[in-house]
């Protein structure tokens, strides 16, 4: 239980489009989601925090406008990359919270590759 | 300084022998302790979590926390060639609400037949 899907795996697009990636909750309500991106051998960074219903909260130096998260349902949250750029190139991860025994922890997705050409 | 350091390796040891993979972290406000296993072009995956100073154990894998040293461990005995990952300690401040995670850079350890 508790998975959630992430599409697409893998995206190669050109310099100036825009790329949208899904992240679903399978089988369980996710009132929040959470966006990390990840450079080759560096940890996960915190990008944004979505709430369903809301906007998004931004961490200090994401840009809103470049990254825009939409959260309009409890199952689906999805991170567009606008007017993507090679610097845009990373791992995009999302991630939702869930309760294991008495614990919060945190399932991941199975991440993005994008590669912006 | 981070606020978690993580020896990134990597680290490479033969089939069957213990690992410890190790962190350490600044902040002596984080209270949950969690270690990460991921695997290639994957997303993390929960491994184990803990919230005290000592060791919990589960099944192959023992993690470790000293708060007065500030230094986390992971300890896998026997290990097996399917172990072969990204391991990535992550600290929050608490387990309320929608906490943030901070995680070290990942070690990546390699276990040869």
């Amino acid at each position: 239980g508790a998975v959630v899907s992430q599409h697409p795996s893998r995206v190669i697009c050109k310099s100036g489009t825009s790329v949208k990636i899904e992240c679903r909750s399978l089988d369980f309500q996710a009132t929040t989601m959470f966006w990390y991106r990840q450079f080759p051998k560096k940890s996960l960074m915190l990008m944004a925090t979505s709430n369903e219903g809301s906007k998004a909260t931004y961490e200090q130096g994401v840009e809103k406008d470049k990254f825009l998260i939409n959260h309009a349902s409890l199952t689906l949250s999805t991170l567009t990359v606008t007017s993507a750029h090679p610097e845009d190139s990373s791992f995009y991860i999302c991630s939702a919270r869930i309760i294991v025994e008495t614990f919060y922890g945190y399932t991941f997705g199975s991440g993005t590759r994008l590669t912006v050409v | 300084q981070k606020e978690v350091e993580q020896d990134p390796g990597p680290l490479s040891v033969p089939e069957g022998a213990i690992v410890s993979l190790n962190c350490t972290y600044s902040n002596s406000a984080f209270q949950y302790f969690m270690w990460y296993r991921q695997y290639s072009r994957k997303g993390p995956e929960l491994l184990m979590y803990t919230y005290s100073s000592g060791n919990k154990e589960d099944g192959r894998f023992t993690a470790q926390v000293d708060k007065s040293s500030k230094y986390i461990s992971l300890f896998i005995r026997d290990s097996q060639p399917s172990d072969s990952a990204t391991y990535l300690c992550a600290n929050a401040l608490s387990n309320f609400g929608n906490e943030k995670l901070t995680f070290g850079t990942g070690t990546r350890l390699t276990i040869i037949p």
